[in-house]
This record gives structure tokens, C-alpha cells and sequence, in this order.
């Protein structure tokens, strides 16, 4: 089955620095790569996705990268707030159902 | 619209007691998912429904752990006999159809004494 890796597993940036967390995926069949955050005590929440079908996607702040050849995606966080500070997941489908990475608890200090 | 939600939001629980949880999916979702999260980690798969019928329970524990789905909507998980490490936030989730972004409930903390 589809075993998904996230790294880093944390990670520290100043305000106004960039993030960037990465994922690997195992299963080549896999086309649908969303990213939740978690802010703490709340529930995950989608920030974006990406289908196999494109290689990069944006919503204003954030960017969603996908190297299908690779099996690697990645999320972009620029210009960091201190309001991005959560933990971030990322998933890959199988099938029916989406596997989890482990999150990257990202802290943006100010 | 409203979004999932769960209940009850915490239930502690003694060893060796039954405990059961519910989920209301968002309306017209026929997708549901039962995920859960341990302190700091990330999200275990347990179980999907499409519809009232679970065409994947490859997540579930064990025999311990059971959930059903009636009427297209509510969905129930129960867990027999638990035990300490079964405590953990249960999440449950939504989307349209498969293959679609979820929407996540609030989740059910347990804890088992």
C-alpha cells in the first residue's frame, strides 16, 4: 500500500522567511496530493491540493510542487506569518482513502 | 452549511468499558472516513464508508473496533473492551465522493484510565 514521508519534522523560520516541507509517496498510482493544517486543538483543514496531472499550483502564499518521475511533492509557504505557525500534513490517495504524512510542526517566530 | 461534527467532544472512559462515537457528515457527502491521531502524531486510517457500506475497514485495529453507517449520513464507531492505548483523538471525515479533499469534524478525545 501507499506509504507516505514527510520531512522536516519541525521546523523554525523568522517572519517574512520561507518554509518549504517535503513529502515522498511509494505508489506511482497515487494522483492526488492534498495538504492540511492543523492549528493546535482544531480540527486539520485543507490549504491546497494538486492532482498528477499539473506540476505546481499557487493560492496566493502558498505553493504545491509535484515530481511525479521523482514521487516527491512539496508545500511553499513565502513571506511567513506568524498565523502560519501549525502543524502542516500532507497525503497521498490510494484508492479510496488518503495516507498521511507524519506533519511538520512549523513555527514562524516574530 | 454546517460542517461534520462529532460527539461527544471528550469522553474518558475505564478500561475494559465500551465506549461509542458519532460522526454527522456533511449533508449530501457520501464519502466518510474515520481517522485517528495519537499525542503528536499523525493521522491513522481506520475505516471508509461509501454510502452505508464499507468497502475498506483495512484500519481497523482489531476486532476490538466496529462502525456502521446508516442512512447515508450518521456513522457510529464503537470500541469493545478498551484499553489504554486506544486513547487518542478519533477524527472523522467527509468529502462528495472519493478522491476528493475531506472535511474534518472536530474530533473525539479519548482517554482510557
Amino acid at each position: 500500500g501507499e506509504n507516505v514521508e514527510q520531512h522536516p519534522s519541525t521546523l523554525s523560520v523568522q517572519e517574512g522567511d520561507s518554509a518549504v516541507i517535503k513529502c515522498t509517496y511509494s505508489d506511482s498510482a497515487s494522483n492526488y496530493f492534498p495538504w492540511y493544517k492543523q492549528e493546535l486543538g482544531k480540527r486539520p483543514q485543507l490549504i491546497i491540493d494538486i492532482r498528477s496531472n499539473v506540476g505546481e499550483k499557487k493560492d496566493q502564499r502558498i505553493a504545491v510542487t509535484l515530481n511525479k518521475t521523482a514521487k516527491h511533492f512539496s508545500l511553499h509557504i513565502t513571506e511567513t506569518q506568524p498565523e502560519d505557525s501549525a502543524v502542516y500534513f500532507c497525503a497521498a490517495q490510494e484508492t479510496d482513502k488518503l495516507i498521511f504524512g507524519t506533519g511538520t510542526r512549523l513555527q514562524v517566530f516574530p | 452549511g454546517a460542517g461534520v461534527s462529532q460527539s461527544p467532544s471528550n469522553k474518558v472512559t475505564e478500561k475494559g468499558k465500551d465506549v461509542e462515537l458519532r460522526c454527522d457528515p456533511i449533508s449530501g457527502h457520501t464519502a466518510l472516513y474515520w481517522y485517528r491521531q495519537s499525542l503528536g502524531q499523525g493521522l491513522e486510517f481506520l475505516i471508509y464508508f461509501q454510502g452505508n457500506s464499507a468497502p475498506d475497514k483495512s484500519g481497523l485495529p482489531s476486532d476490538r473496533f466496529s462502525a456502521e453507517r446508516t442512512g447515508g449520513s450518521v456513522s457510529t464507531l464503537t470500541i469493545q473492551r478498551t484499553q489504554q492505548e486506544d486513547s487518542a483523538v478519533y477524527l472523522c471525515a467527509s468529502s462528495r465522493q472519493s478522491q476528493r479533499g475531506y472535511f474534518f469534524g472536530p474530533g473525539t478525545r479519548l482517554t482510557v484510565l
